[in-house]
């Protein structure tokens, strides 16, 4: 099946700072990707959706400012999170679309924020 | 009420059982219906993946859903101690662009 890939799997921040993911559709192209955010024993909360070119569309409650989302092209999108806090610590999941409504998973980030 | 409700479980069965799991749904917009299984401290799997109602068999997996009173089921025969994980379901209205409404997800553990 199709393969979604995201780096880095693991990442330890410094409070106060920014780290990037990246997501990429390895074997097609997706116009819209999606970031979820997954806490422990928990289902996945959609955070916002990632469209080509565009800006992102952020669910009620995420606060666009700090969770930065760019979709430069069909194949990679990005979150930043910015000024980051020991409560931004979880596992952060993108997904993309693949020929109408088959959605694949990325494996997942861990993020631990010190 | 939730969009998508799924029985959390646990749910605990001996190797070679049939597993059943399900969830109800209330928006009969949904078209499209999708599982998932997750492993621990990984990303989702897609399993199977459904359009409207009927059943859909991968090896030993079958698929069903019943728009008419809003129910999807996922069997799981002859179950192995590796089939333990969470399931999710999630299904949309339908487009690339739809976000998915996820379950819960049911947590299953397979005893050798």
């Amino acid at each position: 099946g199709a393969v979604v890939s995201q780096h880095p799997s693991r990442v330890i921040c410094k409070s106060g700072t920014s780290v990037k993911i990246e997501c990429r559709s390895l074997d097609f192209q997706a116009t819209t990707m999606f970031w979820y955010r997954q806490f422990p024993k928990q289902s996945l909360m959609l955070m916002a959706t990632s469209n080509e070119g565009s800006k992102a569309t952020y669910e009620q409650g995420v606060e666009k400012d700090k969770f930065l989302i760019n979709h430069a092209s069909l194949t990679l999108s990005t979150l930043t999170v910015t000024s980051a806090h020991p409560e931004d610590s979880s596992f952060y999941i993108c997904s993309a679309s693949h020929f109408g409504n088959t959605i694949y998973f990325g494996e997942g980030s861990w993020l631990t924020v010190v | 009420q939730k969009e998508v409700e799924q029985d959390p479980g646990p749910l605990s069965v001996p190797e070679g059982a049939i597993v059943s799991l399900n969830c109800t749904y209330s928006n009969s917009a949904f078209q499209y219906f999708m599982w998932y299984r997750q492993y621990s401290r990984k990303g989702p799997e897609l399993l199977m993946y459904t359009y409207s109602s009927g059943n859909k068999e991968d090896g030993r997996f079958t698929a069903q859903v019943d728009k008419s009173s809003k129910y999807i089921s996922l069997f799981i025969r002859d179950s192995q101690p590796s089939d333990s994980a969470t399931y999710l379901c999630a299904m949309n209205n339908g487009g690339a662009t739809n976000k998915l409404i996820f379950g819960t997800g049911t947590l299953l553990a397979v005893q050798p």
